[in-house]
């Protein structure tokens, strides 16, 4: 099975401050096709996740450009430029090329300091 | 607009069994995969099961094999998880996911879950 392993774990973040999610996988991520299947997910408290980039740099609908995914092989980042309020919950990865089964990181949780 | 609506969670005894169902509207259902995650209080994603857009192929992770069971039913735009043999480390929310990778909408719904307690 595929390992992700996610750092920091926990991040305090300062209003309008960039934040970084590091995402690393146990084996590269690039499928047959030559895409790479590397998603990241944002959980509010009490919410269910939701999408917000797919194939390691594509925006979903409704996210804001502030959030960006990059990295390659078996390495991954989660960026925001300027984190905002909304911003606070538990961001997650997930690898979508060696399934069974899909698996995620541990979780970041942000918070505002 | 694309809904996923589980239900059917509950307080269950140890060993015994659950069906949950996730009720799908806004897409074509019998054209997604669908997938079950489940989130253990104050824990991170894990995923459950998978099952092909027609119903032919199943996958399960180690941990539920041989006690989960998937299934869909696409005339009522339907997908259900039985549950069987349960135990105190299935307590979670269950989340109901969609999956059509062609068209890069890889679980990009989710329902708003259902949570199981196992206890007695």
């Amino acid at each position: 099975d595929i390992v992700m392993t996610q750092s920091p774990l926990s991040l305090p973040v300062t209003l309008g401050q960039p934040a970084s999610i590091s995402c690393r996988s146990s084996q590269s991520l690039v499928y047959s096709d030559g895409n790479t299947y590397l998603n990241w997910f944002h959980q509010r408290p009490g919410q269910s996740p939701r999408r917000l980039i797919y194939k390691v740099s594509n925006r979903d609908s409704g996210v804001p450009d502030r959030f960006s995914g990059s990295g390659s092989g078996t390495d991954f980042t989660l960026k925001i430029s300027r984190v905002e309020a909304e911003d606070v919950g538990v961001y997650y990865c997930m690898q979508g090329t060696h399934w069974p089964p899909w698996t995620f990181g541990q979780g970041t949780k942000l918070e505002i300091k | 607009e694309v809904q996923l609506v589980e239900s059917g969670g509950g307080l269950v005894q140890p060993g015994g069994s659950l069906r949950l169902s996730c009720a799908a509207s806004g897409f074509t259902f019998s054209s997604y995969w669908m997938h079950w995650v489940r989130q253990a209080p104050g824990k991170g994603l894990v995923w459950v099961s998978r099952i092909n857009n027609d119903g032919s192929r199943t996958s399960y992770a180690d941990s539920v094999k041989g006690r989960f069971t998937i299934s869909r039913d696409n005339a009522k735009n339907t997908l259900y998880l039985e549950m069987n043999s349960l135990r105190a480390e299935d307590t979670a929310v269950y989340y109901c996911a969609r999956d059509h990778s062609g068209n890069d909408e890889e679980f990009d719904y989710w329902g708003q879950g259902t949570l199981v307690i196992v206890s007695s």
